[in-house]
């Protein structure tokens, strides 16, 4: 089993859809998460670090849920430049580097 | 300020040839990591420096491949004998921890004709 698994997509969304993307890790014991979004022939960029609490930037929402060790991104209100590969990554305990998953791609349409 | 560079960012090598990939981390930062990304797949974790000591070499594909770190702050990424399966670009992060969050570089786009 893979540490941290995505669904590969591709998510394909009209404008101003809202859009949620699942991930989950086999660690329990996992400390640190994040997502990052990568565009095509780019690096990854960090997009937000995902809190126990849950947490909220603009139109992104992440949310944590330990008991089920999965994360979720949501994005309302999409945009045509938010159309990129969606990364979940993991401190997975007793590692001292991160586990990133093969990531989730949407497609924002016009 | 600065990111993290590296250099060059494209490289074009004939197959058996060695080749030197350079990253220069965010100052300050004591982790830094190097990966490998195939076209359309995703990246490839290939070893992990705390200070210049790797405790995470687990990534490494082959005995062609080595990397290492010096003054807590520039690496090399060495591949010796190149194949065509070593094409790929090769990206470096680092980070103020191993927990926290990374910081790529624009990568360096390797081919081996």
């Amino acid at each position: 089993r893979k540490e941290v698994e995505q669904d590969p997509g591709p998510f394909n969304v009209p404008e101003g859809a809202t859009v949620a993307f699942n991930c989950t890790y086999s660690n329990s014991a996992s400390q640190s998460f994040f997502w990052y979004r990568q565009d095509c022939r780019k690096e990854p960029k960090l997009l937000m670090s995902v809190y126990s609490s849950g947490n909220e930037d603009g139109r992104f929402t992440a949310q944590l849920n330990r008991a089920s060790q999965y994360i979720s991104l949501l994005i309302r209100d999409s945009k045509l430049s938010d159309s990129a590969t969606y990364l979940c990554v993991v401190n997975p305990a007793g590692r001292r580097a991160l586990t990133f998953g093969s990531g989730t791609r949407l497609q924002v349409q016009p | 300020g600065a990111g993290v560079s590296q250099s060059p960012s494209n490289k074009v090598t004939e197959k058996g040839k060695d080749v030197e990939l350079r990253c220069d981390p965010i100052s300050g930062h004591t982790a830094l990591y190097w990966y490998r990304q195939r076209l359309g797949q995703g990246l490839e974790f290939l070893i992990y420096f705390q200070g210049n000591s790797a405790p995470d070499k687990s990534g490494l594909p082959s005995d062609r491949f080595s990397a290492e770190r010096t003054g807590e702050s520039v690496s090399t990424l060495t591949i010796q004998r190149t194949q065509q399966e070593d094409s790929a670009v090769y990206l470096c992060a680092s980070s103020s921890t191993g927990a926290n969050a990374q910081f790529f570089g624009p990568g360096t786009r390797l081919t081996v004709l």
